[in-house]
């Protein structure tokens, strides 16, 4: 089975320092989404992709996140500088798009640790 | 925007017993109905969708039901085996043949299938 690959799959850091998770989507997948999961707020959205271009990016802080499309097998999200409240499981999902296909596919996720 | 709201939050059953989670949604516009699957340490996994055209969808174990009209739809798991205990969520889109791309979760069900 295609899968989304998410590197890495944990990071402990000390508050200040940058952070970057990747994430390669399945290949065809033209659509390319950023998800937060915390006990307290459940999975949120930060950003979005199609074709590589962002769509919406209105879930993240512009101030210290950023999230990038280098080529069509790369997402990127950075955090600069980590604080601990960034502590949380970090999930990219792919997915066609196009007239009635939908289904987004998650990666296992990157559990970041801020200290 | 889009909110949804997911009940129970935890759910217990016996192996064999039925389990039924619902949710409801705000936005009338919203078209398509993913539920998610998500084990420990793992991403959530898509087990089955319904968009707004379809009343009901079964895949063998599994059903979802929606009612436009009242704004919910529901996850109904019969014969329930100890692997189907997980956490479960729903979710709203706004995308099916649309621009808009991002899943609104609910907060998750989380099911124990006791033998």
């Amino acid at each position: 089975d295609a899968r989304v690959t998410q590197t890495p799959r944990h990071k402990v850091t000390e508050m200040g320092q940058e952070v970057t998770m990747r994430c390669q989507p399945i290949l065809g997948h033209n659509t390319v989404f950023w998800y937060r999961q915390t006990m307290m707020q459940g999975l949120e959205l930060l950003a979005y992709f199609r074709n590589r271009a962002p769509l919406d990016d209105s879930g993240m802080p512009k101030d210290r996140f950023s999230a990038e499309m280098p080529d069509a097998t790369l997402a990127t999200l950075k955090i600069q500088p980590s604080e601990p409240r960034d502590s949380a499981v970090y999930f990219c999902a792919s997915g066609p798009w196009g007239e009635g296909r939908q289904p987004q596919h998650f990666g296992d996720g990157t559990r970041l640790s801020i200290l | 925007g889009e909110n949804v709201e997911q009940h129970p939050s935890t759910l217990s059953v016996q192996e064999g017993d039925s389990a039924v989670i619902k949710c409801t949604y705000s936005d009338s516009a919203s078209n398509y109905f993913p539920w998610y699957k998500q084990e420990l340490g793992k991403g959530p996994q898509l087990i089955i969708d319904i968009r707004s055209n379809v009343g009901e969808k079964k895949d063998q174990r599994i059903a979802v039901t929606l009612n436009k009209t009242a704004k919910h739809f529901s996850l109904h798991i019969t014969e329930t085996q100890p692997e189907d205990s997980a956490v479960y969520f729903c979710a709203a889109s706004l995308s099916y043949g649309g621009s808009q791309g991002n899943l609104i979760f609910g907060k998750g069900t989380k099911l124990s299938v006791k033998p």
